[in-house]
């Protein structure tokens, strides 16, 4: 049962366009969500978050959309640069259990030059 | 400040056999959690220490095991390995009581043979 859940295992974008990475989710009890990215060898990095308390968060080129009542959020890199290449992850927690994050399968983004 | 380390990197094992992997926390996190990577299924959580004590515990058999030590470096084991368990393992941590965020390492890369 993926509570939640990135539907597209992959994406391309030319350099200087948007990225738009999305995410559902079932629980409604998650109430804070973050993305990751990661690159090959490397453990996931956190990007940024948002808490179920607001809609939008951003952070330089990184904006994170949060549509509770669709139980549906989004990652928007705005302009996507080729270093931007990477798989990105979609993490949701709830209340009651903060320190279990719930991992989405990824996204491959690609950024061409 | 040094981030979250992991050893081995890398390790080959055979079925049947056990395996332990280490994680080093942030200096200052006391809460450690331990993740399974594989192709196509995200991360999924395995489980969480603090002070020493397991808070959390994910959908995994009772092969998989854990530790925290007074340092609170931690350790997982396998035991009985299975060709399914090849996978990247990875841990984060994170300080209690802050945001969600947690902090990841590189991971230990586990085939079975």
């Amino acid at each position: 049962d993926q509570q939640v859940k990135q539907n597209s295992p992959s994406l391309s974008v030319q350099e200087g366009r948007i990225s738009i990475l999305n995410c559902d989710y079932t629980n409604s009890m998650f109430d804070y969500f973050l993305w990751y990215k990661k690159y090959p060898a490397e453990g996931p990095t956190f990007l940024i978050s948002i808490s179920s308390i607001k809609d939008k968060n951003e952070d330089g080129r990184f904006t994170v959309f949060l549509n509770k009542s669709a139980k549906h959020l989004s990652l928007h890199i705005v302009p996507s640069q080729p270093g931007d290449s990477a798989v990105y992850f979609c993490a949701a927690s709830d209340v009651g259990d903060s320190d279990k994050l719930v991992f989405g399968a990824g996204t491959i983004l690609r950024v061409k030059s | 400040k040094a981030g979250v380390t992991q050893t081995p990197r890398y390790l080959i094992k055979t079925r049947g056999q056990q395996v332990t992997l280490s994680c080093s926390p942030i200096s200052g996190h006391r809460s450690v959690s331990w993740y399974q990577q594989t192709p196509g299924q995200g991360l999924q959580f395995l489980f969480e220490y603090f002070s020493e004590t397991q808070r959390n515990k994910g959908n995994f058999p009772g092969r998989f095991s854990g530790r925290q030590f007074s340092n609170s470096r931690s350790e997982m084991n396998v035991s009985t390995l299975e060709l399914g368990d090849s996978a990247l393992y990875l841990c984060a941590s994170r300080v209690e009581g802050a945001s969600n965020e947690q902090f990841f390492g590189p991971g230990t890369r586990l085939t079975v043979l």
